[in-house]
């Protein structure tokens, strides 16, 4: 079965400084990987989201990601962050099911913090 | 557009009791999914549907029973509470199981067993 592994369950940043949050996946096919953001109280939204078209994944709030096959890692990176990127990400890979299909594999969550 | 809608959003029990979370989604997708959300072990698969009147177990389901009786709706059922069941739901949908596809989320129900 595929898996993921978060590197930090909490990481803090200041302002405008570079976010980076690792991930890192195995996985026995070749993966389809995602990296989703949770708000506080809030549901998983998508941020971004990997199915082998480009090695570098762009997506929402200026935030993108690159795949890097020989280093099975999939981190999220930001050049610049801002308060409102305080939130908990969420990196996470398709697991083919025995039905057909693929589900999806959540890693244990890294909560970032933005400091003034 | 509401999305995914979660009711209730927050519960207390007493253990032993039972309870039913109602998930309804409004985007005419046919996969459901329960989630439970523990602190440092991001969310684990509780049950899944695959369409209207279809249930399956996912990675943690015992304790908890569901049912897919229309398509809009997916319940999970706690028939007798215990404080291990104290934990964040959410719910998810998608509009198939292809490779890449991504899920909606509703906004978690925060259960507390005493």
């Amino acid at each position: 079965a595929q898996s993921v592994t978060q590197l930090g369950s909490h990481v803090s940043v200041s302002e405008g400084a570079l976010v980076l949050l690792r991930c890192n996946y195995s996985s026995s096919v070749p993966p389809y990987l995602f990296w989703y953001v949770q708000y506080p109280n809030q549901g998983l939204q998508l941020l971004l989201k990997y199915t082998s078209a480009a090695t570098l994944v762009k997506g929402i709030n200026g935030f993108e990601a690159e795949f890097k096959k020989s280093e099975t890692s999939f981190h999220l990176t930001k050049p610049s962050a801002h308060m409102s990127d305080a939130a908990e990400y969420f990196c996470a890979v398709s697991d083919p099911w025995g039905l057909g299909g693929f589900k999806t594999i959540f890693g244990a969550g890294t909560r970032l913090f933005v400091k003034a | 557009n509401a999305g995914v809608t979660q009711t209730p959003k927050f519960r207390v029990l007493k253990t032993g009791q039972s309870m039913t979370l109602l998930c309804a989604q409004d985007m005419n997708h046919e996969y459901m999914y329960w989630y439970r959300q523990d602190p440092g072990m991001g969310l684990r698969l509780i049950h899944y549907s695959v369409g209207e009147g279809t249930t399956a177990k996912g990675e943690v389901p015992d304790g908890y029973n569901v049912s897919r009786l229309k398509k809009q709706n997916f319940l999970l059922g706690l028939e007798s509470a215990a404080p291990s069941q104290t934990s964040v739901y959410f719910c998810a949908s998608s509009v198939s199981v292809l490779v890449g596809t991504e899920a909606f989320f509703g906004q978690g129900t925060r259960l507390t067993v005493v």
